[in-house]
Order: structure tokens, then sequence, then C-alpha cells
């Protein structure tokens, strides 16, 4: 079935470096990826999103690449600031011409002061 | 606008009792998303309504769920009876159009069974 692998599970960073998050996604068909921050009690908000007729997108410190061939997509931020502390969930969707989303594991982000 | 909203934000309850959880999409979203968070499973996708109708219910656990929408702006996920098992974060979401658009979250219901 569909399938998305998040990775790393768990990523520390000091205040100011750079962070990447990686996924993989199985489906071929999939042409929309978008990337969830959610924060300790609240539910998932959108961060940034691409679909499959860009490689890349950015929005100030957040970027997205992506490659269809290979079925994956990354999230870059950088310069990374206390706040940017949570966990982000990457998802792929599109594939059955329906709003359906398939998530990955989430990744906990933790930016050291 | 008041973005997504759900109630209760928290329910704790005994095993064997029914759980109705309520949620409110935002005006004008027509596709709508029950999911349930655990540290176990991650963010799993319940049942997907679109223009109040029933679109995929396939990632509903077991005969215990049911969901319903009866109108736009009103939709409930009941769990009769309720397991131990069962408790999650569950989120409602919501989205403009039938296809892959940006979902927006609740704040999610997090529900308790003893």
């Amino acid at each position: 079935g569909e399938n998305v692998e998040q990775h790393p599970s768990t990523l520390s960073v000091q205040e100011g470096d750079s962070a990447v998050i990686k996924c993989t996604y199985s489906d071929s068909a999939s042409n929309y990826f978008p990337w969830y921050k959610q924060e300790l009690g609240k539910g998932p908000q959108l961060i940034i999103d691409i679909r499959s007729n860009v490689g890349e997108k950015k929005d100030q410190r957040i970027a997205v690449t992506l490659n269809k061939t290979a079925k994956h997509f990354s999230l870059h931020i950088t310069e990374t600031q206390p706040e940017d502390s949570a966990v982000y969930f990457c998802a792929a969707g599109g594939s059955s011409n329906t709003g359906k989303l398939i998530f990955g594991q989430g990744t906990t982000l933790q930016v050291k002061p | 606008d008041a973005g997504v909203i759900q109630s209760p934000r928290h329910e704790v309850t005994e095993m064997g009792q029914e759980v109705t959880l309520r949620c409110k999409p935002i005006s004008g979203h027509n596709s709508l998303f029950w999911y349930r968070q655990t540290m176990m499973r991650g963010l799993e996708l319940l049942i997907y309504f679109n223009n109040n109708v029933p679109i995929d219910d396939s990632g509903m656990p077991e005969d215990r769920f049911s969901a319903k929408m009866p109108n736009a702006s009103f939709s409930t996920l009941k769990i009769q009876p309720s397991e131990p098992r069962d408790s999650a974060v569950y989120f409602c979401a919501g989205s403009r159009g039938h296809g892959a658009n940006t979902q927006y979250f609740g704040p999610g219901t997090r529900l308790t069974v003893l």
C-alpha cells in the first residue's frame, strides 16, 4: 500500500545551524507534498508544500526540494531558532484524485540555544 | 475566522462507555478528515468526507468506530464501546475541494479510556 518513510526520527541542532529532514514515498502517482509543524498540545500546521511540477520551493528560512524520479523530498530549515523546535511531518497525496494524505512518522527537532 | 473547532478538548472515560467527538470545520471547506495520533502509529487517517459523503473509511479500526457528517458544518466520531487501546489524540481537519490541498487541523481531542 501507500507508504511514506521519514528520517531521522529525532534531530538536535545548535541554534543557527541548518536542519534537514528527508522523506521517501511509494506511490509514483503522488503529486502533492506538504510539510506540517506540530507544537506541543496543538494540531499540525502547514509550513510549506510543493507540487510535482516544481523541483524546489523556498519561503524565507524554509525550503523543500522534490526528486520525483527517486521519489523523495526534503525539508531544509536554515538559521534555526529555538522556536523551530517541534515535531515535523511530511506527507504525500493526490494520487487517487482525492484529498487523502499519507503522513510520515514525524521528526522531533530540538534547537539548542 | 475561528479555525477548526473540536470538542471536547479532553475526555476521560471508562472502558465500555460511549464516546462522541465533535468537529466544526472552517466555513467553505467541503472535505473533512478524522485522524488518530499515537506514539506507536503516528498520524492515521480514519475517515474522509467530501460534501458530507464518506469517501474513504478504510482507516476506521473496527465496527466500534462510526462517523457522521449530517451537514457541512458538523461532524461526529463515535466510539461504542470504548477500550483502553482507543486512548489517543483525535484530530479533525478540513480542506477546500476534492483533490489534494492544504488541510487545516483542529486542536485535537485527547481521549483517555481507563
